[in-house]
C-alpha cells in the first residue's frame, strides 16, 4: 500500500513553454501532497505544500505564479512549471502524507526529470 | 527554521564493514523518518520513529531517536553493495498554522564496495 505516482517519469521542453506534472496517490486518499526539488547528489528542497480545496502554501523563494499547484481531488495534485528556462531543469519529487502505526508519514513519487531546452 | 544536520555527508566502506549515520537538532521533532533513494528515483520511506529513546530495526539495520526527539541515528551491520545509496533523514515538525512539513537533512551518500 501507500502508493504515489508521478507522470511523466521525464519531460524535455523549449524554453517559453510551460509543463504540467502530475502526482497520483493510487491506494489512499491525501489532503496533503508536497512537492520537492532536487538537484544532483544533493537532498530534497521542499517547494510548497498543497492542502486538497484550497491554496498551496509556497517556501519562501519560490515564485508560485512561476510553479503552480493544484489539488483538486484528494488523490491528485499537479505542478506546472510555467515559461520553463533551463535553470528549471531539474528532478521533481512530490509526496503524499498519510497517517501511519507510528504518526504520519511521508511516501514518495518516482520523480520526474525535467530538460529545458 | 528547523535544521538537520546530517553527517557523514559521503561514506564509502568495504563489505562486511559496520557503520553509522547521524540525524541532528536543536529542534524537537513530533517525528523523525529515514529514507533510501537509488539515482533517478523517488525516496523509498525505511522507518519511522516517534517515541524519545525509540529503536526501530529492519535486518541489518537499527534506527535510534534520542531520549529528547532532536538527533537520531542510522546504523548498518555488515554493509553490503545492496545497501548503496543515498540516505536521508527527515524530521516532521510544524510549518505554521495547521502545516506540518519535512525537514531534510542533506544526506549521507553511501557507497559500500565489494
Amino acid at each position: 500500500g501507500a502508493v504515489v505516482s508521478q507522470h511523466p517519469s521525464w519531460v524535455i521542453c523549449k524554453s517559453g513553454t510551460s509543463v504540467k506534472i502530475e502526482c497520483r496517490s493510487l491506494d489512499f486518499q491525501a489532503t496533503t501532497m508536497f512537492w520537492y526539488r532536487q538537484f544532483p547528489k544533493q537532498s530534497l528542497m521542499l517547494m510548497a505544500t498543497s492542502n486538497e480545496g484550497s491554496k498551496a502554501t509556497y517556501e519562501q523563494g519560490v515564485e508560485k505564479d512561476k510553479f503552480l499547484i493544484n489539488h483538486a481531488s484528494l488523490t491528485l495534485s499537479t505542478l506546472t512549471v510555467t515559461s520553463a528556462h533551463p535553470e528549471d531543469s531539474s528532478f521533481y519529487i512530490c509526496s503524499a502524507r498519510l497517517a501511519g502505526s507510528g504518526g504520519y508519514e511521508q511516501y514518495f513519487g518516482p520523480g520526474t526529470r525535467l530538460t529545458v531546452t | 527554521t528547523q535544521l538537520l544536520e546530517q553527517s557523514p555527508q559521503f561514506l564509502s566502506i568495504q563489505e562486511g564493514e559496520n557503520l553509522t549515520v547521524y540525524c541532528n537538532s536543536s529542534s524537537v521533532f513530533s517525528s523523525l523518518q529515514w529514507y533510501r533513494q537509488e539515482p533517478g528515483e523517488g525516496p523509498v520511506l525505511l522507518v519511522t520513529v516517534v517515541t524519545g529513546g525509540e529503536v526501530k530495526k529492519l535486518k541489518r539495520l537499527t534506527f535510534q531517536f534520542g531520549d529528547a526527539r532532536k538527533d537520531s541515528s542510522l546504523h548498518i551491520t555488515a554493509a553490503q553493495p545492496g545497501d548503496t545509496g543515498l540516505y536521508l533523514c527527515a524530521g516532521e515538525g510544524r510549518s505554521g498554522g495547521s502545516n506540518y512539513k519535512l525537514t531534510f537533512g542533506k544526506g549521507t551518500l553511501l557507497t559500500v564496495n565489494p
